[in-house]
């Protein structure tokens, strides 16, 4: 089962676009990218996610690298309510998820 | 249409003894995973199930358990339990089992607090 990494925590001001990175080397075939976001105390929420071309929707935006072994998360106008852990997941046999990224988004 | 549903949203045990877990899957979906996730470990894959039956497992010990019915909804069981089983307990449930673009959607999870 592939694993990921993403940075521990980064800043973002509010009203800018926030990117964040994962690294997902050990991806493998059809597995495919997801990402989730979870507010303090509430279920993971789902994102966005993708194979190997970049999508969008009315979240985010998702640029997977054409290697598959990287990809950016963007949230192109950040909100103070999109304060949040962000986790990047590869989808296989097993869905594991790592320990994610924690945005801060500041007035 | 309704998301994942968990019951009860939040419990306290007692050292020792045994708790059972509900989860309603979104209507259609036929897979179920549950998750636990305790703030040094993270989110832990606990097992999946799809059509009655389990296909992926993680590394828990033999006291967790789970069971999925033949209308998908699921319970899973922790059993002589201990203070280390407080956690936030999620379901998850998908159209599908494996990766292949089965998205999965999470409850809001069952707290469980072992005093």
């Amino acid at each position: 089962d592939a694993k990921t990494t993403q940075p521990t925590s980064m800043d973002c001001a509010e009203g800018r676009a926030a990117n964040l990175p994962c690294n997902h080397s050990t991806i493998s075939g059809n597995e495919y990218v997801y990402w989730y976001r979870q507010i303090h105390s509430q279920g993971p929420q789902y994102i966005i996610h993708g194979l190997k071309n970049n999508e969008t929707n009315e979240m985010a935006s998702l640029i997977i690298t054409e290697d598959r072994k990287s990809s950016t998360l963007i949230l192109p106008h950040a909100t103070l309510r999109d304060t949040a852990v962000y986790y990047c997941i590869v989808r296989g046999f097993k869905t594991i998820f790592g320990a994610g990224t924690r945005l801060f988004v500041k007035a | 249409k309704a998301g994942v549903t968990q019951t009860p949203r939040y419990l306290i045990k007692t050292r020792g003894q045994q708790v059972t877990l509900s989860c309603s899957p979104i209507s259609g979906h036929r897979s179920v995973s549950w998750y636990q996730q305790t703030p040094g470990q993270g989110l832990q894959f606990l097992f999946e199930y799809f059509s009655e039956t389990q296909r992926n497992k993680g590394n828990f010990p033999g006291r967790f358990s789970g069971r999925q019915f033949s209308n998908s909804r699921s319970e899973m069981n922790v059993s002589t339990l201990e203070l280390g089983d407080s956690a936030l307990y999620l379901c998850a449930s998908s159209p599908g089992t494996g990766s292949t673009g089965n998205t999965i959607y999470f409850g809001e999870g069952s707290w469980l607090t072992v005093v």
